[in-house]
Order: structure tokens, then sequence, then C-alpha cells
């Protein structure tokens, strides 16, 4: 267990529709990361959050946004989906950005 | 741009032998390089990181990596393979153009036959 918790586990949904998913970071870690895990991508950087502040954006698509709140949680909001939005989606924390990441497990989306 | 690359799709072992898992790497500036294996429907699991220091890195459950400059490789090894090391394994730089983020190859699929 590497202590960063993602809600929810799986998601479907239809062309179209916004999700929402949830991570909490490690206690103490600052950092949140968002990845995006698919058969034909691989793993790829979405976006990067410090302490609340946006820090770097990856290969994030316009429809996608996320945020941190002063509790260090992060959503990333996955709007007007398509087919090709099907992934899974990990989140990751760390203390500094010169250490390593531990992951979430994950939520599997799934568009429809 | 920083990249690593994993040249095996899968490796293949029987269990008691040795294993290795291939990385090499293309960055600018000082290597920060890292060790990751996804067990299916898992997150990513970190087992080790070179940072500085000796090029023999440890990390868990008795997975070690070979950092070599010259040869801008670090490889993932194991001295005796377990059927329970199947997995995916990837290998990771950390970027260094500002974002922190962690840039990974394409993963090499481990399969450890008894």
């Amino acid at each position: 267990d590497s202590g960063v918790t993602q809600t929810p586990k799986h998601l479907i949904t239809a062309t179209g529709q916004r999700v929402t998913l949830r991570c909490s970071p490690r206690s103490g870690d600052l950092s949140v990361y968002w990845y995006q895990q698919s058969l034909d991508q691989g793993l790829q950087f979405l976006i990067h959050y410090y302490n609340g502040e946006e820090r770097a954006k990856g290969n994030i698509l316009e429809r996608f946004s996320a945020q941190q709140f002063p509790d260090l949680h992060s959503e990333l909001n996955l709007s007007s989906l398509e087919l090709g939005d099907s992934a899974l989606y990990f989140c990751a924390s760390s203390t500094t950005g010169y250490n390593e990441q531990f992951f979430g497990p994950g939520t599997r989306l799934t568009v429809l | 741009a920083q990249s690593v690359a994993q040249p095996e799709d899968q490796v293949n072992v029987a269990e008691g032998n040795p294993l290795t898992v291939k990385c090499t790497y293309s960055v600018s500036g000082n290597p920060y390089l890292f060790w990751y294996v996804q067990y299916p429907n898992r997150g990513l699991q970190f087992l080790l990181k070179y940072i500085t220091g000796d090029n023999l890195v440890k990390g868990s459950y008795g997975f070690e990596a070979e950092f070599n400059k010259s040869q801008t490789s670090f490889h993932l090894k194991k001295p005796s393979a377990l059927v329970s090391d199947s997995a995916l394994y990837f290998c990771a730089v950390r970027d260094w153009m500002g974002t922190d983020k962690l840039i990974f190859g394409t993963g090499t699929r481990l399969q450890v036959f008894p």
C-alpha cells in the first residue's frame, strides 16, 4: 500500500459526459501528479500540483482540468468524454521533485 | 529531450535463474532514474532509484539496478527470479525541464516460469 488513495476504482460512463476523479496523497506529500495509462500511448504525464498551485502541464487536453485543494487532495475533471479517453488514470505524490513518486491504485475509466 | 528506452517487450526466465530487464536513457544533465513494477489491476510500485553515488542500487523485493554512465544504461537485475516477480516493469527518468514529471519507458513484461 503506497498510502495514496484514489476514488472511484472503476468508472463507466457515456460519451459527452463529465466525470471527476479524486486523489488523496500520502500524508505530508505536497506534490500531486496525474498520469494517464493507455495501450497506445503508454504512461503519459498530465499535470503536476504543488501545495495547491499548478506547477506543470503535460499532454493534458483542454477538456481536462485539475485542482489541488487546501487539504492537498486533488481532483481531475474530464469533460465532453470521448471513446479515446478510456484509460487508467493514476495519481502519484511525492515530497519533492527529486524523490520517488508513490502511485495510487488508479481509476479505470471506460467511456461507452 | 529526456527519454528512456526499454528494448524488450517481454523477458522470459525460469524460476531460480537470474533476470535482467534492460533500460537505456537519454538525458541532458544528471539522470535521476527509477524502476517501477505494475501487477495486474494495480498501481505502480516503486522499486528503486538512482540519484547519485554507488552505481549498484539495491531496492525492494531483492531487486537491484546497475547504473552505467558510459553505456547510458540502468538495467534492473535480480539474482534469483520468483514466479511472483511476473509483472510489467517500467523504467523512468525525472524530467529536468521544469516539470518534475517522470518520463516512462514502454514497459517490459517479465514472465517467470516454474
